[in-house]
């Protein structure tokens, strides 16, 4: 089974409106990190926002909150107010803590593009 | 420097010739992770050092991939005899500690290509 999956290959989304990048992710680990990446056209990925498992509440940096269900096992993006710079490749990793493994595995990815 | 910083940023290779791939991590930065990503996929592990010890190389291919860091600080990917499956970016990425929250700071890649 795919540990991360992102269902969405690509979305087109209008300037200024929100949008929500889907995340589900499979482990029997009960202590693990959840991430998300920008991987723009340059090339690098540029860490956005981290969840822990046993986080009380979702994680917010700026425009990026994470939509975290730990019973569904969704950690789903949310940009709000999307930006053209926001178009972009997105990832969504994860960290298995007690498997002693410090790799991050990640999806497929969705490319977002911003329409004017 | 304030970032990682990988070179060559573009490497064409003939099938069968070897490569060294260089990765400088951010300065005091503990931890060291290699990724391979294939056009349109996500990166995938390959090899992660903790200083100058190689705790992980599961994700290492075939061994025709060799990764070393000797002095806990620069990071070079070795490929032996490189087959055309091997065109991918590989990305390195570094951690002040391995399980910090914070993430990792992934450098802009070398693009491999093997003809």
């Amino acid at each position: 089974a795919q540990k991360i999956t992102q269902t969405q290959p690509g979305m087109f989304v209008q300037e200024k409106e929100a949008v929500t990048l889907d995340c589900t992710y499979d482990t029997s680990d009960p202590s693990y990190g959840l991430f998300w990446y920008k991987q723009p056209s340059s090339g690098e990925m540029i860490f956005l926002i981290y969840q822990g498992s046993y986080d009380q509440q979702n994680a917010t940096e700026g425009r990026y909150s994470l939509n975290f269900q730990k019973a569904r096992k969704s950690a789903n993006l949310v940009i709000s107010a999307s930006q053209l710079g926001d178009s972009a490749m997105y990832f969504c990793a994860m960290r298995e803590v007690l498997s002693g493994n410090e790799k991050l595995t990640f999806g497929t990815g969705t490319r977002l593009t911003i329409i004017p | 420097g304030a970032g990682v910083s990988q070179s060559p940023r573009y490497k064409v290779a003939k099938r069968g010739q070897d490569v060294a791939l260089r990765c400088d991590p951010i300065s005091g930065h503990v931890s060291l992770f290699w990724y391979q990503q294939a056009l349109g996929q996500g990166p995938e592990f390959l090899t992660y050092f903790q200083n100058e010890a190689q705790l992980d190389k599961s994700g290492l291919p075939s061994d025709r991939f060799f990764a070393e860091r000797p002095e806990g600080s620069v990071s070079t990917l070795k490929i032996q005899r490189t087959q055309q499956e091997d065109s991918a970016v590989y990305l390195c990425a570094s951690s002040l500690v391995a399980r910090g929250e914070a993430g990792y700071t992934f450098g802009s890649g070398t693009r491999l290509t093997v003809v």
